[in-house]
């Protein structure tokens, strides 16, 4: 299995709703990322989890959380968020976390917040 | 100061006809690179990397890229596009030393192929 799956594919929620992102990857990799893509740009990383353990946090705001419960599994709980964080949201999974291992995407979970 | 350029915004070419996508990168340490395609609303999928040895690398869907050192270039090439090679190519470098893998992407370049 050489995937990563994300789900849902799509979600729109209000700014006073909490809801959660998922990923899960079934390769043993132990490095998993969450990028935020906006239209026409490059990912931005938000977070990279190593061993299970958050080792990058790219200054992200407090409305997201990520939560990495066992090392195939990594979500992202989102409140409070504001229009501004539509957007596509990647996860992406590598072998060990260094910096020859390449990054596997999933499909994206596209976010529209009212 | 690390770096990564794509030189082309947009490329349009017609179907069967060769194209070039340029990287650059600016760097004064060891570099790994990657190039990923995406197709509309879809998630990245890679197609070459250069980690160390032959500079001219294959990738998939008949697309290459060639490693200049000397030039600081990731050039991707194909020789006859198709109308699916349509989508958005972004070039990527992991900067030796760097924590836990992180890429720093080009802008990206749409490539448009037409009939």
């Amino acid at each position: 299995d050489t995937e990563v799956t994300q789900t849902p594919k799509h979600l729109v929620m209000g700014m006073t709703n909490k809801k959660s992102l998922k990923c899960e990857q079934h390769m043993g990799h132990r490095a998993m990322y969450w990028y935020k893509q906006k239209a026409k740009k490059p990912p931005e990383l938000m977070f990279v989890y190593s061993y299970e353990k958050l080792s990058i946090n790219e200054s992200v705001p407090s409305r997201f959380s990520p939560e990495c419960p066992n090392s195939s599994l990594l979500n992202l709980h989102l409140h409070a968020l504001q229009p501004e964080d539509s957007a596509l949201y990647l996860c992406a999974s590598s072998q060990g976390g260094t910096e020859y291992n390449e990054q596997f995407f999933g499909p994206g979970t596209r976010l529209t917040v009212l | 100061a690390q770096s990564v350029t794509q030189l082309d915004s947009q490329v349009p070419v017609f179907e069967e006809a060769p194209v070039e996508l340029r990287c650059n990168y600016s760097s004064s340490v060891s570099v790994y690179l990657f190039w990923y395609v995406q197709y509309p609303n879809q998630g990245l999928q890679l197609l070459l990397k250069y980690l160390s040895g032959s500079t001219l690398v294959k990738g998939i869907n008949g697309f290459e890229a060639e490693f200049n050192k000397s030039q600081t270039s990731f050039h991707l090439r194909k020789p006859s596009v198709h109308i699916s090679d349509t989508a958005e190519y972004f070039c990527a470098v992991s900067f030796g030393g760097t924590s836990y893998g992180k890429l720093t992407f080009g802008q990206g370049t749409i490539l448009t192929v037409h009939p």
